[in-house]
């Protein structure tokens, strides 16, 4: 089946630092990758995503690359801030033919805490 | 559109009692997913509406559940005989299927179950 992988965690940075969150997945066919955050007391939302093998994906300073030869979707940011405390989830869906089937499959998701 | 709008978001119940949550998904969006959460996990697929069409259920869902879209536009989500592993954070999305990969899903802030 599709599953999704997610270094375990809690992540705890000092401000300015780097932060790598490792992902991977098992698919059948080419899935779109995702990262969704979940702010403390808000709901889930898009991060960034990628579409196909090769694609980066970007938003607010975060950046992941979709590595088809790794199944790996690994999420990167060059320098952390406070308001990045969050938990992170890493999630695929499947396609076919063009189109998104929209379900999506989650990883068990990483707390991030930076302090200042 | 203030978004995807989810109610109650706190329900205590006591064991044996059934529930009923209502989403209100973003207006146009013709795709409304419900998913679930616990504790330290990521959020997994209950069932999936295209319109008012239920395409899919998961085997997560037992018979005690069940989901409505009339006129596919907002959803319930019932639970009969509710029992305390049904405690967790039910969340519900929608999203545009436009025919392309990568469909953005918008979810909302959950309703929190604590079967007592």
């Amino acid at each position: 089946g599709n599953s999704v992988t997610q270094m375990e965690g809690p992540v705890t940075l000092s401000e300015e630092a780097f932060l790598t969150i490792n992902c991977t997945y098992t698919a059948t066919g080419y899935p779109s990758l995702f990262w969704y955050v979940q702010y403390p007391g808000e709901g889930l939302q898009l991060l960034l995503k990628a579409t196909k093998a090769d694609d980066k994906g970007s938003n607010k300073g975060f950046e992941a690359t979709y590595r088809k030869e790794t199944t790996s979707f690994h999420l990167e940011k060059g320098s952390v801030q406070v308001s990045d405390s969050a938990v992170y989830f890493c999630a695929l869906s499947l396609n076919a033919g063009g189109t998104s089937y929209g379900k999506l499959t989650f990883g068990q998701g990483t707390i991030l805490t930076v302090h200042p | 559109d203030t978004g995807v709008s989810q109610n109650p978001r706190h329900k205590i119940t006591k064991r044996g009692q059934n529930v009923t949550f209502r989403c209100d998904p973003i207006s146009e969006h013709n795709r409304l997913y419900w998913y679930r959460q616990t504790l330290g996990q990521g959020p997994e697929f209950l069932t999936y509406f295209q319109n008012e069409a239920q395409l899919e259920k998961s085997r997560l869902l037992s018979d005690r559940f069940s989901a409505e879209r009339p006129k596919g536009s907002f959803s319930t989500l019932e639970i009969q005989r509710t029992e305390q592993g049904d405690s967790a954070m039910y969340l519900c999305a929608s999203s545009l299927d436009r025919g392309r990969v990568g469909e953005e899903a918008f979810f909302g802030q959950g309703t929190r179950l604590t079967v007592v």
